[in-house]
């Protein structure tokens, strides 16, 4: 099992900023990946982030936007560019279990005013 | 690709009913595995169950019981006796070795279960 820490959990933005979100493993994993959940809605994976090479952005989300970084094998963060307000969403860091339990930090509850 | 379909929306039961949430998913994969999720109003996601495409036993956790159909691609989810603590969001979700284990959820499904 993998436990993570997401921080911050909560947060009150204003618009045109940015924020960074911070996701720690207590165990070294391969990949980790970031999902968005706008209000009432699903989870939408935003990108996969893996160790030493740079993340891979599903459709609709790019670089400039969504930065991530992912220096080594416990840690990842994903920035939140110039912020609009409808950026306002849960966002989530998970760590693959090869198919068991895909663990899930608690989520940091982004609101942009 | 994999894709999950969970058509209910929302379901309103009263305390001490059944309800049952159901996942109908798409894959072209033969090893993937399917997941349900629960989130609170508190926002974090909380790990239910995982089955594997080899493993089509039904399994049954206290009031929680899940029913597995790959005839009909379904994994169909049961809250027993629900309490008012059942009221969430559930999700159905999938996710394949070749898909790099990315998961692809359902809709979600808001239960609200009333005193």
């Amino acid at each position: 099992s993998a436990v993570i820490s997401q921080k911050p959990s909560r947060d009150i933005c204003q618009r045109g900023t940015s924020l960074t979100i911070q996701c720690q493993v207590d165990s070294q994993v391969t990949m980790m990946f970031w999902y968005r959940q706008q209000p009432g809605q699903s989870l939408t994976l935003i990108a996969t982030a893996n160790q030493g090479s740079e993340a891979t952005y599903e459709s609709g989300f790019v670089i400039d936007k969504f930065p991530i970084s992912r220096p080594n094998l416990t840690f990842s963060t994903l920035t939140v560019s110039n912020m609009s307000p409808e950026d306002s969403s849960i966002y989530l860091c998970s760590v693959e279990g090869r198919g068991t339990e895909a663990f899930f930090g608690q989520g940091t509850r982004l609101t942009v005013v | 690709a994999q894709k999950v379909t969970q058509a209910q929306t929302e379901i309103s039961v009263v305390e001490k009913e059944d309800v049952t949430l159901d996942c109908v998913y798409e894959t072209r994969d033969t090893t993937y595995y399917l997941f349900w999720y629960k989130q609170p109003p508190s926002g974090e996601l909380v790990f239910l169950i995982r089955r594997n495409s080899f493993d089509e036993q039904n399994e049954i956790s206290g009031r929680y019981s899940w029913n597995f159909q790959k005839s009909t691609s379904s994994f169909n989810f049961t809250i027993t006796a629900s309490q008012v603590v059942d009221s969430a969001v559930y999700f159905c979700a999938i996710t394949a070795p070749s898909n790099d284990y990315k998961l692809s959820f359902g809709a979600g499904t808001t239960v609200t279960v009333r005193a």
